[in-house]
């Protein structure tokens, strides 16, 4: 079963726009949240993280919200551009001393100029 | 920088072969670990490393070993290589402590093809 679902696959949105991705997950033990960002024939690299005793936390145009009660988190790239185009994946750490982290399908955002 | 560097970007191997994938490290992280990335399908673990000699199943570990001989080095070893093996393999790498643990970083993949 997935335990970190982005039920989006893709999302289409205007340069100068917000981008919205969204992330769910299931197991309320998850105590930490990162998005990554991939290009093609690259390997992901760190976006953004959130702790699970946070709500949000933004670092420049990104921002991340966490909503525990509806174990919901979102990325909000504002404004967008169109070097965002990527493929963003959700992870959440499953705890522990290694940090293991258990990733979403990933969403593919295209931004148009 | 954290630099994770795999040793082949493209790969080409026959159905039987024995496969050997490696990364290196240069940033003295303790954890090591190996992903495969298929289309639809995310990031699926496959082993990880926690010490130099100690390794753990991920989620996918059929088909697979690994070694960690030194703390630099975690190698991924397709031991009888199969089609369904074709894939992006991702190695990554985190460091210690209670949130750097968290973050890992990742090399920039190996596409291996088996035929």
């Amino acid at each position: 079963d997935q335990q970190v679902k982005q039920n989006s696959p893709s999302l289409s949105v205007q340069e100068g726009r917000i981008s919205i991705l969204n992330c769910d997950y299931t197991n309320s033990m998850f105590d930490y949240f990162l998005w990554y960002k991939k290009y093609p024939a690259e390997g992901p690299t760190f976006l953004i993280s959130i702790s699970s005793i946070k709500d949000k936390n933004e670092d420049g145009r990104f921002t991340v919200f966490l909503n525990k009660s509806a174990k919901h988190l979102s990325l909000h790239i504002v404004p967008s551009q169109p070097g965002d185009s990527a493929v963003y994946f959700c992870a959440a750490s499953r705890g522990g001393s290694q940090g293991n982290l258990i990733f979403g399908k990933g969403t593919k955002l295209s931004v148009k100029p | 920088d954290v630099k994770v560097t795999q040793s082949s970007r493209y790969l080409v191997k026959r159905t039987g072969e024995k496969v050997f994938l490696e990364c290196v490290q240069d940033m003295d992280h303790e954890n090591m670990f190996w992903y495969r990335q298929d289309p639809g399908l995310g990031l699926r673990l496959i082993y990880f490393s926690y010490d130099v000699k100690m390794k753990e199943k991920g989620d996918i570990p059929e088909g697979y070993s690994v070694s960690r001989e030194k703390k630099e080095r975690f190698s991924l070893i397709l031991e009888s290589a199969s089609t369904n093996q074709t894939s992006m393999y991702l190695c990554a790498t985190a460091g210690g402590g209670l949130l750097a643990k968290n973050i890992q970083y990742f090399g920039a993949g190996t596409r291996l093809s088996v035929l």
